[in-house]
């Protein structure tokens, strides 16, 4: 059974910090692995999907990496702003679709 | 912690039939659900939200006729796929949330295969 762990589980930083949010699994045979954002009372917001064969997916301030054999991803959020503050999610796609319980971040100004 | 369930895990059917897809809150009232649909190899889309005795509101592009949402009570929202054909095969997932959630629950997902 695959289990999806994110640490931490809640960060607090000022603005304009550089952060990593963790993400390990625990079954390395994946198809890919997603990093979520979440505001409170929304949905998910898809943010970077990296396919089982891909190290690593970039957008604007967001970089993700993918070591899957040692079941590893990082989420890479550079010069970080208020705006980010949210719940962030990894999931991870083999037979279904698992979770891991998320990092809640908050960016103070 | 809050749960999901969502049933069924796995559903292969026949072109042209309909396929219902539940969604039950089992210790939180579910006051907003949302649909997800994963295609192979892309990221989940959201379908549609649904608050609680209210119509669901779909995204753009997805068709309400076909994809029909129920969410008449706190613990329950189903989603049914209408005249099924084989481009519908995709995962299928919800979230919900209750009340002033800050965070949804989603369940396992559903994954359908239309033949």
């Amino acid at each position: 059974k695959q289990e999806v762990t994110q640490i931490p589980a809640a960060l607090s930083v000022p603005e304009g910090e550089n952060l990593v949010l963790n993400c390990s699994f625990t079954d390395s045979a994946i198809y890919n692995l997603q990093w979520f954002r979440q505001d409170p009372g929304k949905g998910l917001t898809s943010l970077l999907l990296i396919q089982s064969s891909q190290r690593e997916q970039t957008s604007g301030r967001l970089n993700a990496s993918l070591d899957k054999s040692s079941g590893r991803s990082t989420l890479y959020i550079a010069a970080s702003q208020p705006g980010d503050s949210a719940t962030y999610l990894c999931a991870v796609s083999g037979n279904m679709l698992t979770f891991g319980g998320g990092t809640r971040l908050m960016v103070k100004p | 912690g809050a749960v999901v369930s969502q049933h069924p895990s796995w559903v292969i059917c026949k072109s042209g039939t309909s396929v219902k897809i539940e969604c039950r809150s089992l210790d939180f009232q579910a006051t907003t659900m949302f649909w997800y649909r994963q295609f192979p190899k892309q990221s989940l889309m959201l379908m549609a939200t649904s608050n609680e005795g209210s119509k669901a509101t779909y995204e753009q592009g997805v068709e309400k006729d076909k994809f029909l949402i129920n969410h008449a009570s706190l613990t329950l929202s189903t989603l049914t796929v209408t005249s099924a054909h084989p481009e519908d095969s995709s995962f299928y997932i919800c979230g919900a949330g209750g009340s002033g959630a800050n965070v949804l629950t989603f369940g396992a997902g559903s994954r359908l295969t239309v033949l």
